[in-house]
């Protein structure tokens, strides 16, 4: 079974500074997808970014970008220019790049504080 | 174009109690996913469903069933309600079921207090 580990429960930046969340994650597959989710006190779950494993390059979206290391089965989230709607939980997600396999398996994730 | 819309946002019931919660995805998304949110456990998979069949399911007991209707549209029910079963249910769709990497989009989720 995949598992995915976040071993940050907390993490705080300045406003403005760049921030990085760790997550790794275990699989033996080689078809998958790692996602990124935002969630605010709102408690909906923000698609933050995604990364499709059998792409090297690391996936950015605006101010967030990824380090995506196959090898080594991390994924790390990086947040420049932080802001304070940054803050938030985050969490890691895997998915099986197999059909019919919708679920998505979550870290515990990075509790995020944006100091002003 | 809407969200994903889930109804009620909180609900408390007593231990006994049956309840269901319901959900409605995307215009255009057949998948709906179902996910329990605990402090304790963190996030789990409780099913799936697509085209109005179950497609997957989690490791929950048999009191936790689900349906899906023509339009998309999904309820879950939990029967015989436990104190354990205290929890934010998040619901999730998507426009097929999964292999393509198709994101899931949540909605606000439904706060079940147990009493």
């Amino acid at each position: 079974a995949q598992t995915v580990t976040q071993s940050q429960p907390e993490m705080s930046v300045q406003e403005a500074e760049t921030v990085t969340l760790s997550c790794t994650y275990d699989t033996s597959e080689s078809d998958y997808y790692l996602f990124w989710y935002k969630q605010p006190p709102s408690r909906q779950m923000i698609l933050v970014i995604r990364q499709e494993a059998y792409k090297q390059q690391n996936a950015t979206e605006n101010r967030f970008s990824v380090n995506f290391q196959k090898a080594a089965k991390s994924f790390s989230l990086k947040i420049s220019d932080s802001q304070l709607g940054d803050a938030a939980m985050y969490f890691c997600a895997y998915r099986s790049g197999i059909q019919g396999a919708q679920k998505l398996v979550f870290g515990q994730g990075t509790r995020l504080t944006i100091n002003p | 174009k809407a969200g994903v819309t889930q109804t009620p946002r909180y609900l408390i019931k007593t231990r006994g109690q049956q309840v269901t919660l319901s959900c409605s995805p995307i215009s255009g998304h057949r998948s709906v996913s179902w996910y329990q949110q605990t402090p304790g456990q963190g996030l789990q998979f409780l099913f799936e469903y697509f085209s109005e069949t179950q497609r997957n399911k989690g490791n929950f007991p048999g009191r936790f069933s689900g349906r899906q209707f023509s339009n998309s549209r999904s309820e879950m029910n939990v029967s015989t309600l436990e104190l354990g079963d205290s929890a934010l249910y998040l619901c999730a769709s998507s426009l097929t079921t999964g292999g393509d990497g198709s994101p899931l989009h949540f909605g606000n989720g439904t706060r079940l207090t147990v009493t």
